[in-house]
């Protein structure tokens, strides 16, 4: 099965500073990585995908991430961090299910982002 | 907005009781999952309908089951619940569940946060 792994339980930025909320994952073939963002009381909304080509994807909200097939990484990045972007970040990737009977997302654990004004 | 609806968004309950969750998908998605969020394990995956028919099952007990309607609408029934049960359940939908088209990502409805007391 495949999975992600999110090492910090919470991340602290000042308002204006570059943020990054790390993630790894381990996967058998090609990965289908994605990034999620949950505000309080609120259902995940999608930021970004990486299927394949860039290694830099670019998604809402100004939220980027970096795959880096050598490190088995996926870090979501923003160059100037908002108030508003206090939230819980999950990353996900892509499981199939054998003989193609359906597939899923596997979460990791969240990261919780708090930018301080 | 996601284009994905459930309800009841809360609902407070007692033990060894029963309540059914609903979800309708975005207009034209076939494939429904219904994902478990608690505080102490995450994200779980718990089952997939694609089309009417089950595809794939996860971590789902026994005493949950689910189903999709003609419409595309599912439902979600927790049955004997116990005080672990209490969690936001949601309800996520894609337009397809082969690998060998799209690309995976999910779109999530806003929850329904289930206590039971």
């Amino acid at each position: 099965a495949q999975s992600v792994a999110q090492p910090e339980d919470q991340v602290n930025v000042a308002e204006g500073n570059p943020l990054t909320v790390k993630c790894t994952y381990s996967v058998s073939g090609n990965p289908y990585l994605f990034w999620y963002v949950q505000y309080p009381n609120r259902g995940l909304q999608f930021l970004l995908k990486y299927i394949t080509g860039d290694n830099l994807v670019k998604g809402s909200y100004g939220f980027e991430a970096e795959f880096n097939k050598s490190q088995t990484s996926f870090h979501l990045k923003k160059p100037s961090a908002l108030v508003s972007d206090s939230a819980l970040y999950f990353c996900a990737v892509r499981d199939i299910f054998p003989n193609n009977a359906g597939n899923m997302l596997t979460f990791g654990g969240g990261t919780r982002l708090m930018v301080k004004p | 907005d996601s284009g994905v609806t459930q309800t009841p968004k809360h609902l407070i309950t007692a033990t060894g009781q029963r309540v059914t969750l609903r979800c309708s998908p975005r207009s034209g998605d076939l494939s429904v999952y219904w994902y478990q969020q608690s505080l102490d394990q995450g994200l779980q995956f718990l089952i997939q309908y694609y089309n009417g028919e089950e595809r794939a099952k996860g971590n789902i007990l026994e005493r949950f089951s689910a189903q999709q309607f003609p419409d595309l609408h599912s439902e979600l029934n927790l049955s004997s619940l116990e005080l672990g049960d209490s969690a936001l359940y949601f309800c996520a939908s894609s337009p397809i569940t082969s690998t060998s088209g799209g690309t995976g990502e999910l779109f999530f409805g806003e929850g329904s946060r289930l206590t039971v007391l």
